[in-house]
């Protein structure tokens, strides 16, 4: 069975610029998640959806980040603009039966 | 609020040595435990979980007891291989709002063949 998808693996870009991730979940999950992970400050929860609609963003940084769940299959992480402190590794991860939750292989975002 | 408190690594390690990694939690309810391996390049994997007081946890030769009256879950396992190494993650959730997992900052293990 195919886990959770999530690309680009690797992204870099510059300051300024717009990024977006992509998360696909395993098929029949209902609740999709996106963290932010970095050494500083470890696993953040960023913002969950349940059957594709947001139901906790408190964990968005600011206005710079936006979040999309526009069907069961696919969601996107939008940064813009983005800044050198968003570089991190960014995991989404999907559950069927909380608190049980499937990560994927995460994007490693890099903002120079 | 609820949180986790882990030993910090790197804890390196010979190959069949004893592992031990500390984990202990404050939660104001009766929360779910967890232990979550993130191998290099990969996402986190759940390892094991114990739900209640008493309970032990046990994957793949690692095994945790949730001890409620230590407020602790340490993660053990007799003989540690080369294939271990990775970074560890203590969590727990809360069993009424369970939509939320908390993690500990990850304890990195390096074992040395």
């Amino acid at each position: 069975d195919a886990g959770v998808i999530q690309s680009p693996r690797h992204e870099v870009t510059e300051m300024g610029q717009e990024v977006t991730l992509r998360c696909k979940p395993i098929s029949g999950h209902d609740y999709l998640f996106w963290y932010r992970q970095t050494m500083m400050r470890g696993l953040e929860l960023l913002i969950y959806f349940n059957n594709n609609v947001p139901i906790d963003d408190s964990g968005m940084p600011e206005d710079r980040f936006s979040a999309k769940m526009p069907n069961a299959s696919f969601s996107t992480l939008k940064i813009q603009p983005s800044e050198p402190r968003d570089s991190a590794v960014y995991f989404c991860a999907s559950s069927l039966k909380l608190p049980e939750q499937f990560f994927g292989p995460g994007t490693r975002l890099t903002v120079l | 609020g609820d949180s986790v408190t882990q030993m910090e690594g790197p804890v390196t390690l010979s190959e069949e040595a004893f592992l031990t990694i500390n984990c202990t939690y404050t939660a104001t309810g009766y929360p779910s435990l967890f232990w979550y391996v993130q191998y290099p390049g990969e996402g986190l994997q759940l390892l094991l979980k114990a739900t209640k007081a008493d309970d032990k946890g046990s994957n793949k030769g690692f095994e945790a007891t949730y001890r409620k009256e230590t407020t602790s879950f340490h993660l053990e396992k007799g003989s540690v291989q080369v294939s271990d190494s990775a970074v560890y993650f203590c969590a727990l959730s809360d069993q009424v709002r369970d939509d939320k997992i908390i993690f500990g900052k990850g304890t990195r293990l390096h074992i040395l063949p």
